[in-house]
Formats: structure tokens, C-alpha cells, sequence
């Protein structure tokens, strides 16, 4: 049972590049989400998902795409890396709402 | 507007101390849950504790416990005699039913622990 996985664990881009951050559980959770965290701002909500196929913008959803085609995997994309977009990218899921929520290693994205 | 307030940016103690991490919230939901997770140097985010709306008792877990008082809004968590390997930021964080339809956690900006030897 690996819980929540993130790839990849370090990423640099340059502005106006795109990328997928991969986020997979094999907990059969239905609830899953991304945050971002930044220094001083604790994490903050990007997009969440209540089950494949459903999802929804969270804090801030600007600049990142989801989709969520299977239980198990929850995608993020960057459409047009800005160096605003630079942070910790953590992937979380939870059985359901209110359930505690278990997040993946992170990520941690540079954009130049 | 939901809300989770950590005033406390930095705490040091020394080593064996108590030291309490306090936290505020606003919801203006009844059903709610409450959640402390750590984050050491390593960087990962584990989870420490998760308490509904409707149970005020308080939990203790070795050297950990917790206050949760809904007429103040506060959910404070006591390490007692500290240990260096508390040393971590500490997230409070909110997590409102949205009538089941969401999942959202509102986290506060965390209380960085030094603990000293």
C-alpha cells in the first residue's frame, strides 16, 4: 500500500512551458485534491475532485488544469508556466469529506 | 468566510519544556472538522489529529494533546516536555461538509517549532 505518490519530487521550467504533475492513490479514496504552499501562506486549495469524473476549483484554480478519469489518478496540469506558479505542490485524498485527508511527498516546482 | 488563524509564527523552547500551539477558526457551518498535521525539515505532511464539531473532549496521545473549545473556536495542541524531533511547522486546518459535495481543508499559516537541547 504506497498511500498517495507524486511524480516528479523536483522540476524546473522555463516561462511559458507545460506540465503535468502526476498525483496516484491506491487507497480507493474518492475525494482528492491539490494544494499549493508558500512560504508564510501555509496551503491553499488549487482543485479538488469528489469522484472520477467530477471536479472543481478550489482557492487557486488560475493557470492549472484537472481532470479526473479513473478513482485512482489526479492529474495537474500547468498550461503556461509563470514564475509566480514556483511552490510545494501537494497531492491529498480522503475517503470522503470530513475524512482525514493523506498527502503525497510533494513536489516542488522552480519556473525560471 | 472560513477562516483558521495560527498567530504564533515562530515558538523556540528548550528541550523538556511544554509549549502549546494555539489555534482560531471561523466557520459558520454547525458540522465541521478540525485537523493538526506536521511538517518536518523532511517536508512531508503528516497527519496528528482530526476532531468533528459535536465532540468537545479533549484527547491526549502521549505527549501530545488537545484542547477543543467551540465557544472560544479555538482547537490548541500541547506538546509535553518537548523533544528536538517535535521540532516542525505545525498546520491547524478547517474542513467545512459543503452538504458532502466538497472536500475543501482551510489551513492556517503554521507555528514553526525550534526545539533546542
Amino acid at each position: 500500500n504506497a498511500g498517495v505518490t507524486q511524480t516528479p519530487k523536483f522540476q524546473v521550467l522555463k516561462t511559458g512551458q507545460s506540465m503535468t504533475l502526476q498525483c496516484a492513490q491506491d487507497m480507493n479514496h474518492e475525494y482528492m485534491s491539490w494544494y499549493r504552499q508558500d512560504p508564510g501562506m501555509g496551503l491553499r486549495l488549487i482543485h479538488y475532485s469528489v469522484g472520477a469524473g467530477i471536479t472543481d476549483q478550489g482557492e487557486v484554480p488560475n493557470g492549472y488544469n484537472v481532470s479526473r478519469s479513473t478513482t485512482e489518478d489526479f492529474p495537474l496540469r500547468l498550461l503556461s508556466a509563470a514564475p509566480s506558479q514556483t511552490s510545494v505542490y501537494f497531492c491529498a485524498s480522503s475517503y470522503s469529506w470530513g475524512e482525514t485527508q493523506y498527502f503525497g511527498p510533494g513536489t516542488r516546482l522552480l519556473v525560471l | 468566510a472560513q477562516k483558521v488563524t495560527q498567530a504564533q509564527t515562530e515558538i523556540s523552547v528548550v528541550e523538556k519544556e511544554d509549549v502549546t500551539l494555539d489555534c482560531v477558526y471561523e466557520t459558520r457551518d454547525t458540522t465541521y472538522y478540525l485537523f493538526w498535521y506536521k511538517q518536518p525539515p523532511s517536508g512531508e505532511l503528516v497527519f496528528l489529529i482530526r476532531r468533528n464539531s459535536f465532540d468537545e473532549q479533549n484527547e491526549i496521545s502521549g505527549r501530545y494533546s488537545w484542547n477543543f473549545q467551540k465557544s472560544t473556536s479555538s482547537f490548541n495542541f500541547t506538546i509535553t516536555a518537548s523533544q528536538v524531533v517535535d521540532s516542525a511547522v505545525y498546520f491547524c486546518a478547517l474542513s467545512e461538509t459543503g452538504g458532502g459535495a466538497t472536500n475543501k481543508l482551510i489551513f492556517g499559516t503554521g507555528t514553526l517549532l525550534a526545539v533546542q537541547p
